[in-house]
């Protein structure tokens, strides 16, 4: 079954500690994506990366840093840098070809607890 | 810049009622539109899509119709059930070509929708 995992499913971290989410997908997806979600709210873009070995800020990378070394990872750190880290964390991705009308693919999420 | 507005929710029906939930975005050129839905703990999946206007996109009785007149891209569905209940997202992805704005999905604010038996 071709699709997206992440892990953990959840996840507890500490003050100050770094952490990171893993997401892989085995569709064959050039372009991949980082999400935040909050209660109340839309998704926000963390960052997105259209190759291996390249990536791009989002609208609220401060506090986070990724990685894309393989085509099928793409694994998001949180650092102690983020203020408010404690959230739902949703991995996409996507093909680039006919990208303007391709749906995104979702992972089934991560809820990071900061205790 | 690109924005997705929802209506307030959370809506709350009875089995077998009508459902229209609007959504309406601000947007260059010609976007593609999207309905996900989210369950309960889980991530979104695609419910329905339009890339043009005029489009009408449909899936497992819900339907929703590109309306460039009037930005609009409203969420419908005859008769709704309770496993409807869930958080359903408007999103759109631009139009134009390469830029800051490159496959990124904007996304409206979700509106949680509950029916009961």
């Amino acid at each position: 079954d071709g699709g997206i995992t992440q892990s953990p499913k959840y996840l507890f971290r500490k003050e100050g500690q770094n952490v990171t989410l893993s997401c892989e997908q085995n569709l064959n997806h050039d372009a991949m994506y980082w999400y935040r979600q909050d209660p109340g709210q839309g998704l926000r873009l963390i960052y997105y990366s259209q190759i291996v070995n390249d990536f791009q800020k989002g609208d609220i990378a401060e506090g986070y840093s990724v990685s894309r070394e393989k085509k099928e990872s793409f694994p998001l750190t949180v650092t102690s840098a983020q203020k408010n880290p404690t959230a739902f964390y949703l991995c996409a991705s996507s093909p680039l070809l006919d990208w303007a009308y391709n749906e995104q693919f979702f992972g089934p999420g991560t809820r990071l607890t900061v205790l | 810049g690109n924005s997705v507005t929802q209506m307030e929710g959370p809506v709350t029906l009875s089995e077998e009622a009508f459902l229209t939930i609007n959504c309406t975005y601000t947007a260059t050129g010609y976007p593609s539109l999207f309905w996900y839905v989210q369950y309960p703990g889980e991530g979104l999946q695609l419910l329905l899509k339009a890339t043009k206007a005029d489009d009408k996109g449909s899936n497992k009785g819900f339907e929703a119709t590109y309306r460039k007149e009037t930005t609009s891209f409203h969420l419908e569905k005859g008769s709704v059930q309770v496993s409807d209940s869930a958080v359903y997202f408007c999103a759109l992805k631009p139009g134009d070509a390469g830029g800051t704005s490159y496959g990124k999905l904007t996304f409206g604010q979700g509106t949680i929708l509950t029916v009961h038996p």
